[in-house]
């Protein structure tokens, strides 16, 4: 059954650095997204992504976040100038071209900032 | 965005059938719901999605009554593997691109 894949799976960064974390998705899909889970939270939404552009985005998701679809499989997430409240899970999630196609969700990347 | 209500948690003893409800009283016409499952670090997977009536896969079954505001999972024959938080969800899935708005889940504990 085809997956969505996440590297690193644990990456840990210096407070102030940026951080480009990895994903691909399953590869006939065309929605991809992004969102992160502090310890002990809630999933929540940061944006998503159709046509090589965001097609909506949480307020979480401000300027210190981009994503970026490089290539035809890779779909990124870069944080800027982290922050120790960016310590997350952060999942990709990826939906097919037709309608009413559940999101199929990566393991992670655990992000620890310090 | 509807909001859903569900059980912080349950228990169940192995191999009995476990149902989880999940209240949705302000769902749209174009809202379907969906449940995930949600082991420790790892990601919400998926489980079964569904509008109306009844729909079954082969890990579960999603009632649906006809006013669509409450959806009941059910798994049957649970075993110890299928301890985890379940999610339900709705939202607008045939919009394409949809977010989805994630509550605290129901904790299910099987024991043996």
């Amino acid at each position: 059954e085809p997956e969505v894949t996440q590297t690193p799976s644990h990456q840990v960064t210096q407070m102030g650095q940026e951080v480009i974390l990895r994903c691909v998705p399953i590869s006939n899909h065309l929605y991809f997204y992004w969102y992160r889970q502090i310890l002990g939270q809630k999933v929540e939404f940061l944006v998503s992504f159709y046509n090589n552009e965001i097609s909506e985005k949480s307020e979480i998701f401000d300027d210190q976040f981009s994503v970026e679809r490089p290539d035809g499989s890779n779909f990124t997430l870069k944080i800027r100038s982290t922050k120790l409240e960016d310590s997350a899970m952060y999942f990709c999630a990826s939906s097919g071209g037709s309608s009413n196609q559940p999101q199929h969700f990566g393991d992670g990347t655990r992000l620890s900032i310090l | 965005l509807a909001k859903t209500t569900q059980p912080i948690s349950m228990d169940s003893y192995e191999g009995q059938e476990v149902n989880i409800t999940c209240s949705h009283n302000n769902i749209a016409t174009n809202d379907y719901i969906t449940w995930y499952q949600q082991f420790p670090s790892q990601g919400p997977r998926f489980i079964i999605q569904g509008y109306k009536t009844k729909v079954t896969n082969e890990v579960a079954s999603l009632f649906i009554p006809a006013d669509r505001k409450s959806s009941t999972l059910s798994l049957p024959r649970v075993s110890l593997s299928d301890t985890a938080v379940y999610y339900c969800l709705v939202a607008e899935t045939g919009a394409g691109s949809y977010q989805l708005t994630f509550g605290k889940g129901t904790k299910l504990s099987v024991i043996p």
